[in-house]
């Protein structure tokens, strides 16, 4: 499959813990990219991390990627109530047929 | 503000009745998307448009259909032929302009189609 797989399904943690999510996949990409959907709303884009970069920061989140070991991870420090939500990876791959493969997602959600 | 409008944000069909969904963005972007995603899964992409007057099946493509006659536009009708319609339906467009593939999609805030 050209999907990602994310890891957990699921997690629920308390407010202003870190929470750390992965994201798999198999085939080879150009770049890989994060996205944050709230109940209801369409999905807004976190960051995008290209397949030479090992590392990026944004704010209050963190992302890696092993393209050795094909995974990435995406960290959210000192999360807070708003962080509640369904976040997706999203596999770029190298042909230029302008898809984008979304995988099922982490839902996560903030205990107050 | 720029962003991408779609209309309406509740749709109900009925048995046999097409129906079309709308989308429109003013990013003036290029290429324009159309997912399908079910309760708990993720995003299957159902046309995508890369220029006006062009446009690809996704993986899902049977029982709908597009046009992309404006760049701002990309309806998606359902058909009577999808016959598991009910879904959230969300709309995408992307910059290709410079670095083809390092930009990401803009989303709309969907429309949940519903079968009465």
């Amino acid at each position: 499959s050209q999907q990602g797989e994310e890891d957990p399904q699921a997690l629920s943690i308390q407010e202003g813990e870190n929470a750390t999510m992965n994201c798999s996949y198999k085939t080879s990409i150009n770049n890989l990219q994060w996205y944050r959907q709230n109940s209801g709303r369409g999905l807004v884009h976190l960051i995008l991390i290209r397949s030479n970069e090992r590392e990026k920061h944004s704010g209050r989140l963190r992302v890696t990627l092993d393209t050795s070991k094909k995974s990435s991870s995406l960290l959210i420090t000192a999360s807070r109530a708003a962080d509640t939500a369904s976040y997706f990876c999203a596999l770029n791959g190298l042909n230029r047929d302008d898809k984008i493969i979304f995988g099922k997602g982490t839902r996560l959600h903030i205990l107050p | 503000d720029g962003g991408i409008t779609q209309s309406p944000k509740y749709l109900f069909r009925k048995e046999g009745q097409n129906v079309t969904l709308s989308c429109e963005q003013n990013l003036n972007h290029d290429a324009m998307y159309w997912y399908r995603q079910d309760p708990g899964q993720g995003l299957r992409l159902i046309y995508y448009s890369q220029i006006v007057n062009d446009f690809q099946k996704g993986d899902i493509a049977e029982g709908y259909s597009v046009s992309r006659e404006k760049k701002e536009s990309f309806p998606l009708t359902v058909t009577s032929a999808q016959k598991n319609p009910t879904a959230f339906y969300l709309c995408a467009s992307r910059n290709t302009q410079g670095s083809y593939s390092n930009q990401p999609q803009h989303f709309g805030d969907g429309t949940r189609l519903s079968i009465l």
